[in-house]
């Protein structure tokens, strides 16, 4: 079965400073992985996905996030905040045979100060 | 940029009511899915449909839920006799098929039972 774990449901960083938010996947098959991000009262925006080509992969606003099969991770990362990345993040995956579904994680707010 | 919609953006309704949830898909799309959001929690697939019939189903999607594709536009949520419980956003997403393909999200629909 597939599962989702995102380590720190907040995280807080300064403007300008490198966003880092935690993903770690169970699958019983190769994953494909995707990060969401829902900003107040809106629905879910794909930020990338990985879907077994390039293990970096690059989304849209600056993000990207790695493919580490050996660490189960696929972390997102920014290399500067701005104030308007602040929105909740979701990590999901799928997986063939899995009905297509995406099984998410509990998400992670992430706030940018001043 | 094709989009999906949802309607009602809002909806309050008595414990025991029924409640129709409306999804229009992006137009070429043949896969079309329900998610919930309870407050503060994370995201959580209900079903999957495909070809007019279930794909896939979780074990929140008991007997008070329906979903079909009345007109071949409309894909639409029933909660039969809806609980307290079931006050939450219902996401709908859309896409081409393929766990690997891109699940487009609408703004989603808020739910509160009273």
């Amino acid at each position: 079965a597939q599962s989702v774990t995102q380590l720190g449901s907040h995280v807080s960083v300064s403007e300008g400073a490198l966003v880092l938010l935690r993903c770690n996947y169970s699958s019983s098959v190769p994953p494909y992985l995707f990060w969401y991000v829902q900003y107040p009262n809106q629905g879910l925006q794909l930020l990338l996905k990985y879907t077994s080509a390039a293990t970096l992969v690059k989304g849209i606003n600056g993000f990207e996030a790695e493919f580490k099969k050996s660490e189960t991770s696929f972390h997102l990362t920014k290399p500067s905040a701005h104030m308007s990345d602040a929105a909740e993040y979701f990590c999901a995956v799928s997986e063939e045979g899995g009905g297509n579904k995406l099984t998410f994680g509990t998400g992670t707010q992430l706030k940018v100060e001043l | 940029e094709p989009e999906v919609t949802q309607t009602p953006s809002h909806q309050v309704t008595q414990m025991g009511q029924e409640v129709i949830l409306r999804c229009v898909p992006i137009s070429n799309h043949l896969y079309f899915y329900w998610y919930r959001q309870i407050l503060g929690q994370k995201v959580e697939f209900l079903v999957s449909f495909y070809n007019n019939e279930i794909s896939e189903k979780s074990e929140i999607f008991d007997d008070q839920f329906s979903v079909e594709r009345p007109d071949g536009s409309n894909f639409t949520l029933k909660i039969r006799s809806t609980k307290l419980e079931d006050s939450a956003m219902y996401f709908c997403a859309t896409n081409s098929g393929g766990a690997g393909e891109t699940q487009y999200f609408g703004p989603g629909t808020r739910l509160l039972v009273l």
